[in-house]
């Protein structure tokens, strides 16, 4: 079965920082999701990447996909304190078309 | 707000017992799915919903069960509640029942089993 695997597990930046946060796939991603959770809240959806080299930014976010469809990258410029929370890749799973499958999260705090 | 619903925010109960933790969908969207989120599992799909039939399924265990009603709202039940049940249950919705589609999750409803 398609497995995520996201690293680090977790990250302690400094205010103003540049971090990234890795999600590497056994198989080829076709759909790969970018989620953010505040602790114990609901997840808020961030981007959607899709094709292989395709990159998108919001705000100071930005995700890549690389060129082979196996790795996605979340890149955060300058963090503030407002970017903390666990960063979770979601994929659709190829085992099933219409099953999301999870990396185990990203837990990110910005110190002031 | 992604616009999607759920209630109870929270819910403690024993175990033995049956709950029902709801989810209304954002306006449109066609698809219900189910997630269950633990510290030791992460976080886990169980089922989807498209426009009142089952669609998809994961993990999930003989003694839950969803349905999606005709106003598109779903339900899932829980019962004979164990220990190990206690977790934070996700509701997401999406327009369509394809994979591409994008999924927009709910606050969720955090069971507690005592």
């Amino acid at each position: 079965s398609q497995e995520l695997e996201q690293s680090p597990q977790s990250l302690i930046v400094q205010e103003g920082k540049n971090l990234t946060i890795n999600c590497t796939s056994s198989k080829t991603l076709y759909g790969l999701y970018w989620y953010k959770q505040k602790y114990g809240e609901g997840l808020i959806f961030l981007m959607m990447l899709q094709k292989g080299g395709e990159e998108k930014s919001h705000e100071k976010i930005t995700a890549k996909l690389d060129e082979k469809k196996q790795q996605s990258s979340l890149h955060i410029t300058a963090s503030q304190p407002s970017h903390a929370g666990i960063y979770l890749c979601g994929a659709d799973s190829m085992d099933s078309s219409y099953k999301l499958i999870f990396g185990s999260g990203t837990r990110l705090l910005v110190r002031p | 707000d992604s616009g999607v619903t759920q209630t109870p925010k929270h819910l403690i109960t024993a175990t033995g017992q049956r709950v029902t933790l709801r989810c209304s969908p954002r306006s449109g969207d066609l698809s219900v799915y189910w997630y269950q989120q633990s510290l030791d599992q992460g976080l886990q799909f169980l089922i989807q919903y498209y426009n009142g039939e089952e669609r998809a399924k994961g993990n999930i265990l003989e003694r839950f069960s969803a349905q999606q009603f005709p106003d598109l709202h779903s339900e899932l039940n829980l019962s004979s509640l164990e220990l190990g049940d206690s977790a934070l249950y996700f509701c997401a919705s999406s327009e369509g029942g394809v994979s591409t589609d994008t999924q927009y999750f709910g606050p969720g409803t955090r069971l507690t089993v005592l």
